[in-house]
């Protein structure tokens, strides 16, 4: 059973239009993260979302996390082909110490 | 500061094999994880450690250990090497448990 769900899983889209990446859970998160990975490298952390109905910006991307922290959105705005790549969210469980993954959605912005 | 540093970066095992993934950070941060990706997945927990001496299973355990003597070094132990361990892993660092740090990754083969 995969404890957080990213949808899409895939998402191909032209340059400049909107996007919305979504991160569902049945359970209570303490803190939520969103990471970006390029191929060949790590996750690299992009937001950190802590307290329920928080939205935080990075320029053209905007975070929110679930007014009952169990889920999250990534929002991107005008998208260009430097924003494709793998997007993961993570969650710290509020019982333990774990940060669990989502399997991720890849994200390819078309010239 | 150098980061979190792993090695090897690449290595081929053959079944049975035993091998250690080093990892190093010089942050200072108590919080450390080892995840591994499959091709084109998400990451999966398998161990982590919240401080020096302490040390707890994840996600996926079986097939490895790991052990914490200091607060900079956290090795992951593959005692007998399996096909299903060819993977992508990622050691990670976080001061506090709410975002990670990662390495740039050890790509191994099991024949």
């Amino acid at each position: 059973t995969q404890l957080l769900e990213q949808s899409p899983q895939f998402l191909s889209i032209q340059e400049g239009e909107n996007l919305t990446v979504y991160c569902n859970s049945s359970s209570v998160f303490s803190s939520l993260q969103w990471y970006r990975q390029e191929p060949g490298e790590g996750p690299v952390l992009l937001v950190t979302v802590v307290t329920g109905g928080e939205v935080k910006k990075l320029k053209r991307l905007t975070f929110q996390f679930g007014d009952a922290r169990k889920d999250s959105s990534l929002h991107i705005t005008a998208a260009q082909p430097g924003d494709t790549g793998l997007y993961l969210c993570a969650a710290r469980m509020n019982r333990d110490d774990k940060i669990i993954f989502g399997k991720g959605t890849r994200l390819h912005i078309l010239p | 500061n150098a980061g979190v540093t792993q090695t090897p970066k690449f290595r081929i095992l053959k079944i049975g094999q035993s091998m250690t993934l080093q990892c190093t950070q010089d942050m200072n941060h108590n919080y450390m994880y080892w995840y591994r990706q499959d091709p084109g997945m998400g990451l999966k927990l398998i161990y982590y450690s919240v401080g020096a001496g302490i040390t707890d299973k994840g996600e996926v355990p079986n097939g490895y250990n790991v052990s914490r003597s200091t607060t900079e070094d956290f090795p992951l132990r593959l005692e007998l090497a399996a096909p299903s361990q060819t993977s992508v892993y990622f050691c990670a660092s976080s001061p506090a448990g709410t975002k990670a740090l990662f390495g740039p990754g050890t790509r191994l083969t099991v024949l």
